[in-house]
């Protein structure tokens, strides 16, 4: 199993460019998380989706939005970058509801906006 | 507004010391979990901590969660260099219990 994969795993855009970042896990879990990581700061939740078909805010929403496309597939697209996005963004799954609560996390996108 | 408070921000051991980094909430936690993310990595999973005082080791590491279940310790006792890396507490939080809230995290160095 490859556990969850992200592409791409490095990114650099101009100001106001658009790109989907992608994010599948083959780990059939329901719970799927869009992170980022800056200096000082630990991992923000973005967005989430609890299960198939829903979405919810994180604590930092604004200038991104996400789709979950199948059971499998949970993508963070940015319409217009801005250098404030410029960041580390993990994805992460899990198998809420279900036993344990832990989180696998994929290898990151190391994102950079100029 | 960051909800779980991690300190310190940063230590640097000689090999063979303790380090400790703690965890505070300021509200009651469904459950707490401990990752830990070597550098240039990813976050991974260490343990998760359920009950009210609960006290779990993994080795040289121990766990403990609080009485009040608002915060939580990472003990490491005799450092070695594979312990490098930071290390997040995390607290479940949300209607659902399905959201993490991270601390900021503690940076480990040891020096060997």
């Amino acid at each position: 199993n490859a556990g969850v994969t992200q592409t791409p795993k490095f990114q650099v855009l101009k100001t106001g460019q658009s790109m989907t970042l992608q994010c599948a896990q083959d780990m059939n879990h329901n719970s799927m998380y869009w992170y980022r990581q800056d200096p000082g700061m630990g991992l923000r939740l973005i967005y989430y989706s609890a299960s198939e078909g829903t979405t919810d805010k994180g604590e930092v929403p604004n200038g991104y939005n996400v789709s979950r496309l199948n059971k499998r597939e949970f993508s963070l697209r940015l319409e217009s970058a801005a250098p404030s996005q410029t960041s580390v963004y993990f994805c992460a799954s899990s198998d809420f509801p279900g036993l344990s609560y832990e989180q696998y996390f994929g290898p990151g996108t190391r994102l950079t906006v100029t | 507004g960051q909800q779980v408070m991690q300190i310190p921000q940063y230590q640097h051991v000689q090999e063979g010391e303790d380090f400790t980094t703690y965890c505070n909430s300021s509200t009651t936690l469904s459950n707490i979990q401990w990752y830990k993310q070597r550098p240039g990595g990813h976050p991974v999973f260490l343990i998760q901590l359920v009950k009210s005082g609960e006290v779990k080791k993994q080795k040289r590491l121990t766990f403990q969660f609080g009485e009040a279940k608002k915060n939580s310790s990472l003990h490491i006792t005799a450092t070695q260099t594979t312990d490098v890396g930071t290390y997040f507490c995390a607290g479940l939080l949300g209607e659902y219990g399905n959201k993490l809230v991270f601390g900021a995290g503690t940076i480990l160095r040891v020096k060997s």
